[in-house]
């Protein structure tokens, strides 16, 4: 199946730095997430994209849908040690019932 | 407004025992649904998906098995549990017409001992 490389794998920063995460993929998809997983919690999604080119925005973070559809970033601005967790992207195809997704990204704030 | 409702919450079991974990979703119709299963500090690894009563697709062979009996209703089940079946499972429904992202339960943490 198409496999999503996202990266990096995890960050270490101080308060108030701004973090930038990507994921790859060999595959076009229709549409590309970004999820944020809390200890023992399920993924919630922080943003969701749906035409390449697409940049929107949520709060302190920004994500894009890539041009080539192939890929997508997140970013996120003036961290806070609440933006601590597991970032997730996710690529779907057009049929919806196929989404697959990245390792995830590890983020951790100093305060 | 949709939400989803997945328990137990945490589950230990012996190996050899069976299993069964159940998922429903309110406020929708005719959602997609799935199972995923987390393995400590890993990424989400997709078990089975659905888009309607009775259609169960499988992504991953091994000992598990998933039903829907009902439209909102999808049961992630097992006869025998094996120690690596233990992880974070996690069922999640996506709107069917149009196309939608994925929302997530709040997941059941297996250990099988």
């Amino acid at each position: 199946g198409q496999q999503l490389n996202q990266s990096p794998q995890s960050m270490f920063i101080q308060e108030g730095e701004d973090v930038s995460m990507n994921c790859t993929s060999s595959s076009i998809f229709n549409t590309w997430l970004w999820y944020k997983q809390d200890p023992g919690e399920g993924p919630v999604l922080l943003i969701a994209l749906y035409k390449a080119g697409e940049l929107t925005s949520n709060g302190r973070l920004t994500a894009q849908f890539g041009i080539t559809r192939k890929d997508s970033f997140l970013n996120i601005s003036a961290s806070i040690p609440s933006d601590v967790g597991i970032y997730f992207c996710a690529g779907q195809l057009y049929n919806n019932n196929d989404m697959r997704f990245g390792a995830g990204t590890r983020l951790t704030v100093k305060p | 407004s949709q939400t989803i409702h997945q328990w137990p919450a945490t589950l230990v079991q012996p190996v050899g025992s069976p299993l069964s974990l159940e998922c429903t979703v309110e406020g929708t119709s005719n959602p997609n649904l799935y199972w995923y299963r987390q393995a400590a500090g890993r990424g989400l690894q997709l078990l089975f998906y659905s888009v309607g009563i009775g259609q169960i697709s499988s992504e991953v062979p091994q000992n598990l098995s998933a039903s829907r009996p009902q439209d909102r209703q999808f049961i992630l089940s097992s006869k025998k549990l094996l120690l690596s079946d233990s992880g974070f499972y996690l069922c999640a429904w996506s709107p069917l017409r149009p196309v939608g992202p994925a929302f997530f339960g709040q997941g059941t943490r297996l250990t099988v001992v």
